[in-house]
């Protein structure tokens, strides 16, 4: 059982937006500003979309954005395109056992 | 090119030994906090140990502490994962990943730059 909840899947047409999101506790998600955001193909290796809660790295498009509420952070990918079916994973500081906690992942089907 | 090729990984029985090791290209190594993060067949990330740019700090999740241990030689631009006692549960794609940014974040960072994996089978 992963530290952080989000949805097992998400789907949507090309062009829409979806959101996934990402639970956690005040120890991890919602005490701290250290969440980000991965995107993993199948077979590869995961890629930084987001981070520190809403923040892009150079080079990732603009339609992805994120944001947090409480201890739920979300990820939000506006115009979905067809190479955008992929897994995502929120990744959050935490201050309890250990320092690192991933979410379970979650499936984006572009229909 | 920031880099990070992970090599080691193979076939080994429950109970075995295996030393992962990642050279690191591209970059100040020495500068960055560095980790490891495995993945099992079609399940999701597990972060498994950090360790400080310059050793000074370690962690391990609690389903490999006492059985793998963490390293890094900065001179040789490399981190290594000594894994004991291996179980089947351990058998997972092994990915090395970069901290950012620079210096020791102390888990209060994001992971930027991942290796390609290296396969680990833990299996009779």
């Amino acid at each position: 059982q992963s530290a952080l909840t989000q949805p097992a899947s998400v789907s949507g047409s090309p062009g829409q937006s979806i959101t996934i999101s990402c639970t956690g506790t005040t120890s991890d998600v919602g005490g701290y500003n250290f969440v980000s955001w991965y995107q993993q193909h199948p077979g590869k290796a995961p890629k930084l979309m987001i981070y520190d809660v809403s923040n892009r790295p150079s080079g990732v498009s603009n339609r992805f954005s994120g944001s947090k509420s409480g201890n739920t952070a979300s990820l939000t990918i506006s115009g979905l395109h067809a190479e955008d079916e992929a897994d995502y994973y929120c990744r959050s500081y935490s201050s309890s056992n250990t320092p690192v906690v991933f979410g379970g992942g979650t499936k984006v089907t572009v229909l | 090119e920031v880099q990070l090729v992970e090599s080691g990984g193979g076939l080994v029985k429950p109970g075995g030994s295996l030393r992962l090791s990642c050279s690191a290209s591209g970059f100040i190594f020495s500068h960055y906090s560095m980790n490891w993060v495995r993945q099992a067949p079609g399940k999701g990330l597990e972060w498994v140990s950090s360790i400080g740019s310059t050793g000074s700090y370690i962690y391990y999740a609690d389903s490999v502490k006492g059985r793998f241990t963490i390293s890094r030689d900065n001179a040789k631009n490399s981190l290594y994962l000594q894994m004991n006692s291996l179980r089947a549960a351990d058998t997972a794609v092994y990915y090395c990943v970069r901290d950012h940014p620079p210096g020791d974040r102390f888990g209060r960072d994001t992971f930027d730059i991942w290796g390609q994996g290296t396969m680990v089978t833990v299996s009779s």
